[in-house]
């Protein structure tokens, strides 16, 4: 089945303690991204990786980290979780990130709550 | 800059009537997309239609129709005798390609419950 897959679905931690969701695609997309839902405020895009090893801001880079070394997978790196990280956070990925035409397919969401 | 608005933060029927969902967007390019995604009360995210900028067609699928209207910048979402399976959180998102990359902004979220 085409999926995307989060890891973990539900996380509560502390301030200051380093975390890592994973994200992995199993439809050979070379464009992925990561979003942070917050109500209100729709979904807003955190980082986007165009192919592997290649990847940008978007539009609240602040305080996250990603990696892209394998196409499968897009793990999102919080080194230093502060509570205003306490977010829905989605992976996404689509066919290509080079024409606005493709449907990104989203993961299940990982809510995370920092203390 | 995009933008996408969906002015109507909740709404509520009763089962069965028929209900718009608004979506107001604003860009300066020609080529883009206009994409309606449901966040049901389980939380994923999924994908419903996808329109481009340079087709104004409505569309329809069973129940669902969209309405792309692009002298008022507007993309919105009928939903016609309504169900309790209706019952989500609806995004608008518009897609360009900016600085070399797809960029795709969300609206607000529209929260739809359908009563029974």
């Amino acid at each position: 089945e085409a999926q995307v897959t989060q890891n973990p679905r539900y996380l509560i931690t502390v301030t200051g303690k380093k975390l890592t969701v994973t994200c992995s695609q199993n439809m050979n997309h070379e464009y992925m991204s990561w979003y942070r839902q917050d109500p209100g405020l729709g979904l807003r895009q955190i980082y986007y990786s165009m192919n592997v090893e290649v990847t940008d801001k978007g539009d609240v880079p602040e305080g996250y980290k990603v990696s892209r070394k394998e196409k499968r997978n897009f793990p999102l790196i919080l080194e230093s979780p502060s509570p205003n990280q306490t977010s829905l956070y989605f992976c996404a990925s689509s066919f290509q990130g080079y024409s606005p035409a493709y449907e990104q397919y989203f993961g299940p969401g990982t809510r995370l709550t920092v203390t | 800059a995009q933008k996408v608005t969906q002015a109507q933060t909740e709404i509520s029927v009763v089962e069965k009537e028929d209900v718009t969902l608004d979506c107001v967007y604003e860009t300066r390019d020609t080529t883009y997309y206009l994409f309606w995604y449901k966040q049901p009360p389980s939380g994923e995210l999924v994908f419903l239609i996808r329109r481009n900028s340079f087709d104004e067609q409505n569309e329809i699928s069973g129940r669902y129709s969209w309405n792309f209207q692009k002298s008022t910048s507007s993309f919105n979402f009928t939903i016609t005798a309504s169900q309790v399976v209706d019952s989500a959180v609806y995004f608008c998102a518009l897609s360009e390609w900016i600085q070399g990359a797809q960029k795709l902004v969300f609206g607000q979220g529209t929260r739809l419950t359908i009563n029974p």
